[in-house]
C-alpha cells in the first residue's frame, strides 16, 4: 500500500526550530512535497525533493530525506506566527497520476 | 492574477439535490484534479484528468461525475448528493503529474 502518515498536532514557541516528520511506504516516489494549508484557503506548494537527494534547504526550510526509513522531515527554522498553519507531505509514484498525501500536522506557534 | 478558481466557495444542499461545482486554471496546465478533504483523512482524489479529452477515476470516485469542458476548465458533478459527501473541495492543476499542484481555495459543501 502506498500509505503515508504524520503527527496531527506540532506545538512550538516563536522563535524556536519547527520539525514536522512523515514516514511513507511506497518506495518509488519520485518526488515528495510538502503543502502549507492556511485556514480557509487551499493547499500551497512550500518545498520538494528529488528522491535522489539527502536534503534540500531553502531559506528557513529544511527537507531531510532518509529513504532507507522511508522518513521524510520538514524543518522550519526562527518559526513566526504567520507559519501556523496545517502542513501536508505528498509524493507521487511513478508511471501514475496518483499523488498521496498524509493527513496534516497543525502547527500552532505560540507567541 | 494567475490560479485556480473554484466556485462556488460555499454551498448547502439537501440529500437528493444535485449540483455542479466549478474550476477554471489560466496557467495553461495540462492536468487538472478534484480531491475532497475531510478531518483526520488528508486528501483523497476523486477523479482527475491528465489532459483535455482525458478524464479517469481517482481514490473515491463513486457518486461524482466529472468534465474536463477544455483545458481550463474542470467541473465536478453530484447528481444526487448524500450526506457522507458534506465536504471541503479542492479542485487542483499541473504541468504534469511529476510538478507540484496549484490548488483552488475549496467549496465547503453541506448535504442535510
Amino acid at each position: 500500500g502506498e500509505d503515508v502518515e504524520q503527527s496531527l498536532f506540532l506545538s512550538v514557541r516563536e522563535g524556536d526550530s519547527s520539525v514536522i516528520n512523515c514516514t511513507y511506504t511506497d518506495s518509488s516516489s519520485t518526488y515528495l512535497y510538502w503543502y502549507k494549508q492556511e485556514p480557509g484557503a487551499g493547499l500551497q506548494l512550500l518545498t520538494y525533493i528529488f528522491s535522489n537527494m539527502d536534503m534540500k534547504q531553502d531559506q528557513r526550510l529544511t527537507v531531510l530525506l532518509n529513504k532507507k526509513d522511508k522518513h521524510l522531515s520538514l524543518r522550519i527554522a526562527d518559526t513566526q506566527t504567520g507559519d501556523s498553519a496545517i502542513y501536508f507531505c505528498a509524493f507521487t509514484t511513478s508511471g501514475t497520476y496518483k499523488y498521496i498525501f498524509g493527513t496534516g500536522t497543525r502547527l500552532k506557534v505560540l507567541a | 492574477n494567475a490560479g485556480v478558481t473554484q466556485t462556488p466557495k460555499f454551498q448547502v444542499l439537501k440529500t437528493g439535490q444535485s449540483m455542479t461545482l466549478q474550476c477554471a486554471q489560466d496557467m495553461n496546465h495540462n492536468s487538472m484534479y478534484w480531491y475532497r478533504q475531510d478531518p483526520g483523512m488528508g486528501l483523497r482524489l476523486i477523479y482527475y484528468s491528465a489532459s483535455e479529452g482525458t478524464t479517469d477515476k481517482g481514490e473515491v470516485p463513486n457518486g461524482y461525475n466529472v468534465s474536463r469542458l477544455n483545458k481550463r476548465e474542470f467541473s465536478l458533478r453530484l447528481e444526487s448528493a448524500a450526506p457522507s459527501q458534506t465536504s471541503v473541495y479542492f479542485c487542483a492543476s499541473s504541468e504534469g503529474h511529476d510538478y507540484g499542484y496549484t490548488f483552488g481555495s475549496g467549496t465547503r459543501l453541506t448535504v442535510v
